[in-house]
């Protein structure tokens, strides 16, 4: 069965200081991986998906099939990033599990 | 291009009432999800649909219905409310295709006293 583990709830930041969010995930094929961001109370959005390798507002993440991790990184936050970050997979029929979410507030 | 909506935004029943939750879209999309938000549990998986007229059990479907009619349509039901079903709502839509991800709608908060 597919798992997507985020081991934190809740991570506060300063403003310009490094940002790490973990997932973890468990799945017996090839996965693919998201990052999803939700702002307060909107809708969530994609933020970045393993198979494009980019970064998006500054983020990156890097698949680690050894690991089975798909860490979320940002070498300097800001307050703009304050938002629930939810990692996800998705199997190959159309199945999505989605992890726990981590709240991240960045304080000036 | 709307993507996905939702109706209502809010609604307040009591319990044992019903109601039925709309998710539209308009990318011609295969897929539909209906999942619940609550606090420190993600979202959950309740139903979803691969096609039109097909539907299938999620992580938490008891106590919901749903029904794919047509394409663009995913309807979510609550035959008898109850307060444990007090969350908030999202549907999702999804291509079908490798590595393209969901389409979220803005969400249904519903409170059941």
């Amino acid at each position: 069965a597919q798992r997507v583990t985020q081991p934190e709830k809740l991570l506060s930041v300063f403003k310009g200081a490094p940002v790490e969010l973990k997932c973890n995930y468990s799945y017996s094929g090839s996965p693919e991986l998201f990052w999803y961001v939700q702002y307060s109370r909107q809708r969530l959005q994609l933020l970045l998906r393993h198979i494009s390798r980019e970064s998006i507002k500054g983020f990156t993440a890097d698949l680690n099939k050894g690991e089975t991790s798909f860490h979320l990184k940002k070498p300097f936050a800001q307050e703009e990033d304050s938002a629930m970050y939810y990692c996800a997979l998705s199997d190959s029929w159309g199945k999505f599990q989605f992890g726990a979410g981590t709240q991240v507030v960045v304080t000036p | 291009n709307a993507g996905v909506t939702q109706t209502p935004k809010f609604r307040v029943l009591k319990t044992g009432q019903s109601m039925t939750l709309l998710c539209a879209q308009d990318m011609n999309h295969e897929y539909m999800y209906w999942y619940r938000q609550d606090p420190g549990m993600g979202l959950r998986l309740i139903h979803y649909s691969v096609g039109e007229g097909t539907t299938a059990k999620g992580e938490v479907p008891d106590g919901y219905n749903v029904s794919r009619l047509k394409k663009q349509n995913f309807l979510l039901g609550l035959e008898s409310a109850a307060p444990s079903q007090t969350s908030v709502y999202f549907c999702a839509s999804f291509s079908g295709r490798v590595y393209n991800e969901q389409f979220f709608g803005p969400g249904t908060r519903l409170t059941v006293l």
